[in-house]
């Protein structure tokens, strides 16, 4: 059964780079899409990102310009990358992966991610 | 952007009652519409797929159903372990957006 670890740097200063890796156990990469999501304290969850086993990806366009996701098919892991991290920016990231009909399905257990000079 | 709005955004029910949430969007989804619950500090799980697919080992108490812009979750017996903030979800086109969310506790 597949599983999701996901593991990254907690506390952050403002400017700084938010990096954040997961790990895909007992499944192909393929033929899925591998997204991320956040969820700000006490808020609803916001859709990051997603990229395939090719590299392919589509962003949320109100990350775009900060945003990058990458793929490494040999130790079946993705990772995320954020820069010029804000207060904004603190939330709890959790990795999932996304069936073709849509659903996310497993998640990864989350990191959370502060913000703070 | 697709907009997602559920109503309520609360509710308190007792054991046993029937509790109803519904889930609307700005355009139509078809039927790429899913349904998590979350509970607190940890990561949402998926109830039901594609408007009314129930998910392996989910109880059967749970139910999904609804298509295009207007689409409803059923828990049909709530029971002690269900209170929870439960998230619909549209996987029609990025970006893939969630509703605010409807939290659910016990009277």
């Amino acid at each position: 059964q597949v599983r999701l670890e996901q593991w990254g740097a907690g506390l952050l200063k403002p400017s700084e780079t938010l990096s954040l890796t997961c790990a895909v156990h007992g499944e192909s990469f393929r033929p899925f899409f591998w997204t991320w999501v956040r969820q700000a304290p006490g808020q609803g969850l916001e859709w990051i990102g997603e990229i395939d086993h090719t590299g392919d990806h589509t962003y949320n366009a109100s990350l775009e310009s900060r945003l990058t996701l990458s793929v490494d098919t040999s130790n079946w892991r993705f990772s995320l990358e954020l820069t010029s991290v804000s207060a904004a920016d603190s939330a709890m990231y959790f990795c999932a992966r996304r069936h073709r009909s849509g659903r996310f399905d497993p998640w990864g257990q989350g990191v959370l991610v502060a913000v703070s000079s | 952007d697709i907009q997602m709005t559920q109503s309520p955004s609360s509710l308190s029910a007792s054991v046993g009652d029937r509790v109803t949430i519904r889930c609307r969007t700005s355009e139509t989804v078809r039927n790429y519409l899913n349904w998590y619950q979350q509970k607190p500090g940890k990561a949402p799980t998926l109830l039901i797929s594609s408007a009314s697919g129930l998910q392996t080992g989910v109880p059967s108490r749970f139910s999904g159903s609804g298509s295009e812009t207007d689409f409803t979750l059923t828990i049909s017996g709530l029971q002690p372990e269900d209170p929870a903030t439960y998230y619909c979800q549209q996987s029609y086109k990025t970006p893939f957006a969630f509703g605010p969310g409807t939290k659910v506790d016990l009277k």
